[in-house]
């Protein structure tokens, strides 16, 4: 079994519509919890971290966090089709940094 | 603007011939990474290095070596490179705080095919 795992997708929706993204995850060590967004031939770019369990919130973006459940979440609201790429979600133990596999997400007009 | 650069953006080389992937960071971040991206595999890390002249194996190391010898830099060095390391290989950077590291900054990556 994986540490992070992450429905590969793809998944597809319309434009202004919210997009949910989800990781679960099995360390209890994790820390620091990211949300990264990679866009075809491009090196992931941050998009969110936190290290609490709780909401943060930035824009169009939410991301949630639950410890107790090992679960985080990635909400974007009134999606564009300029969100369409491929979402990973990364957790941190230390020095360690573990991605999930990603998230494929397209966003039609 | 902040910003990590790899050097270069596409490589195809033969078996055998000895390469270096420059990466370099402007951010006086401490902690530096390489990480390799295949197709159902994610991305998954090389090498990493805490700080200057300190390094330390990742999830996949073999085949690989790198070095801190500056702060800034942190070079990715194949000795005799082989065809499964055709990949898209990526270099990051991140804050630390009390040794744990968060915020990575990662570079536009480096296609390398090996023939």
């Amino acid at each position: 079994q994986k540490e992070v795992e992450q429905d590969p997708g793809p998944l597809s929706v319309p434009e202004g519509a919210i997009v949910s993204l989800n990781c679960t995850y099995s360390n209890s060590a994790f820390q620091y919890f990211m949300w990264y967004r990679q866009y075809s031939r491009k090196g992931p770019e941050l998009l969110m971290y936190t290290y609490s369990s709780g909401n943060k919130e930035d824009g169009r973006f939410t991301a949630q966090v639950d410890k107790s459940s090992k679960y985080i979440s990635l909400f974007i609201r009134d999606s564009q089709p300029s969100d369409s790429a491929t979402y990973l979600c990364a957790l941190t133990a230390g020095n360690k940094l573990t991605f999930g596999g990603g998230t494929r997400v397209l966003v039609k007009p | 603007e902040a910003q990590v650069t790899q050097n270069p953006r596409y490589l195809i080389t033969v078996t055998g011939k000895k390469l270096t992937v420059t990466c370099s960071q402007n951010m006086n971040h401490e902690y530096m990474s390489w990480y390799r991206q295949d197709p159902g595999l994610g991305l998954r890390q090389i090498y990493y290095s805490m700080n200057v002249e300190v390094t330390d194996k990742g999830d996949v190391p073999e085949g690989y070596k790198v070095s801190r010898k500056e702060k800034r830099n942190f070079p990715l060095i194949l000795e005799s490179p082989s065809p499964n390391q055709t990949s898209l290989y990526f270099c990051a950077s991140s804050r630390s705080l009390d040794r744990v590291v968060y915020g990575y900054t990662f570079g536009s990556g480096t296609r390398l095919t090996v023939v």
